[in-house]
């Protein structure tokens, strides 16, 4: 139990184009949802905190306006890249806390290349 | 606020050896939990071990157990029989029960683990 499934798993766009990742939690609902961006080799950083029917949250330095984040449903959370650029590139998981409330579930992730 | 620190950006292994992966942490807090989670080339984030800061015996979970030295804010990970589908990196992280920042996972840097045969 507590799946979470993010589409694309891999996405190629063309710089000024915008990209939207989906997350859904398959099996429970999940009020809050977390977006992380990961370079290679390096940790998960936490961009913002979804949660639904409110605003997220964005962590310091992360671009509101670049990153929109919408968590319409108790399923679904969605990031979509707003006038993507090169520097973009890079990949992206979502997460979620479990029904249990003593951990987290994570997406597979996908990943951005903006070309 | 809390931070999280692995000391150790790569180990390496013999297969069916064992090895211990380091990471300590700090805090104020003492309600928390604490993880580890595997990333292996996939990239799909997996849970590894988790121990709860109140509970004083230390978690286990087939071949990985950890070692928590709650005064030291110490939560290694030891992997016995290692095995080559261990190879992934390997992340500590710190979550907070209660508060404002309830739910936040905080990650330490990462240690590439690779197992070798």
């Amino acid at each position: 139990g507590a799946v979470v499934s993010q589409h694309p798993s891999r996405v190629i766009c063309k710089s000024g184009t915008s990209v939207k990742i989906e997350c859904r939690s398959l099996d429970f609902q999940a009020t809050t949802m977390f977006w992380y961006r990961q370079f290679p080799k390096q940790s998960l950083m936490l961009m913002a905190t979804s949660n639904e029917g409110s605003k997220a949250t964005y962590e310091q330095g992360v671009e509101k306006d670049k990153f929109l984040i919408n968590h319409a449903s108790l399923t679904l959370s969605t990031l979509t890249v707003t006038s993507a650029h090169p520097e973009d590139s890079s990949f992206y998981i979502c997460s979620a806390r479990t029904p249990r409330g003593d951990g987290y579930t994570f997406g597979s992730g996908t990943r951005l290349t903006v070309v | 606020a809390q931070t999280v620190t692995q000391s150790q950006p790569e180990m390496s292994v013999q297969e069916a050896e064992t090895v211990t992966l380091s990471c300590t942490y700090d805090t104020s807090e003492n309600n928390y939990y604490l993880f580890w989670y595997k990333q292996p080339p996939s990239r799909q984030m997996i849970l590894v071990i988790r121990q709860e800061a109140y509970k004083q015996q230390n978690a286990t979970e087939n071949r990985f157990s950890v070692n928590f030295q709650k005064a030291a804010k110490s939560f290694s990970l030891k992997i016995s029989d290692s095995q080559l589908g261990d190879t992934a990196m390997y992340f500590c992280a710190f979550m907070k029960r209660g508060g404002t920042s309830y739910g936040k996972l905080t990650f330490g840097q990462g240690t590439i683990l690779t197992v070798h045969p």
